[in-house]
């Protein structure tokens, strides 16, 4: 039973536009959600996090926005820029601050020149 | 920034034998580490969550006995893939956990068993 899910495998945007990457969730004891950035053969880089009580945290070219409601929440990158190709993890946090996280099953963004 | 070590990167072990991962906290304590597999195109699945000093706790489905794991300082704990097989190849990831810094993955290590 996945409780983080990244239904689109690969998206593929052109420079300069927007990114949208999109997650759902099914556990409500999630209290942070993450989104990490992750290269082939490397571990993944924590990029933004959202406490469940908010609905969008910003930082730089990053915005996820959280909608409780739907048990959704998503990811925009804008500008979007070549060096952002890589696997995106949305992750959810169970157990509070000593918790562990959940993770999806990712998403490939290629940003095209 | 916080950075956490793993090693090896990559290793390559007969069917049978045992593999050691390392992972090391270079520049703060971790308080929790956390040992996560992937298999290509899935997630990373948590297999066992490790505090310093105390035993670790093993996912559903996670055989303890085969994937050894001590955590014997706030900097390093291991994980152990005893008497491998084939099906164990999989890339294998830790992350330690700090108050101030968060989640810190280290690089990953690529075992592949033949």
């Amino acid at each position: 039973d996945q409780q983080v899910k990244q239904n689109s495998p690969s998206l593929s945007v052109q420079e300069g536009r927007i990114s949208i990457l999109n997650c759902d969730y099914t556990n409500s004891m999630f209290d942070y959600f993450l989104w990490y950035k992750k290269y082939p053969a490397e571990g993944p880089t924590f990029l933004i996090s959202i406490s469940s009580i908010k609905d969008k945290n910003e930082d730089g070219r990053f915005t996820v926005f959280l909608n409780k409601s739907a048990k959704h929440l998503s990811l925009h990158i804008v500008p979007s820029q070549p060096g952002d190709s890589a696997v995106y993890f949305c992750a959810g946090r169970i157990g509070g601050s000593q918790g562990n996280l959940i993770f999806g099953k990712g998403t490939k963004l290629s940003v095209k020149p | 920034g916080a950075v956490v070590s793993q090693h090896p990167s990559w290793v390559i072990c007969k069917s049978g034998t045992s593999v050691k991962i390392e992972c090391r906290s270079l520049d703060f304590q971790a308080t929790t580490m956390f040992w996560y597999r992937q298999f290509p195109k899935q997630s990373l699945m948590l297999m066992a969550t490790s505090n310093e000093g105390s035993k670790a706790t093993y996912e559903q489905g996670v055989e303890k006995d085969k994937f050894l794991i001590n955590h014997a300082s706030l900097t390093l704990s291991t994980l152990t893939v005893t008497s491998a097989h084939p099906e164990d190849s999989s890339f294998y990831i830790c992350s330690a956990l700090n108050r101030v810094y968060g989640y810190t993955f280290g690089s990953g290590t690529r075992l592949t068993v033949v």
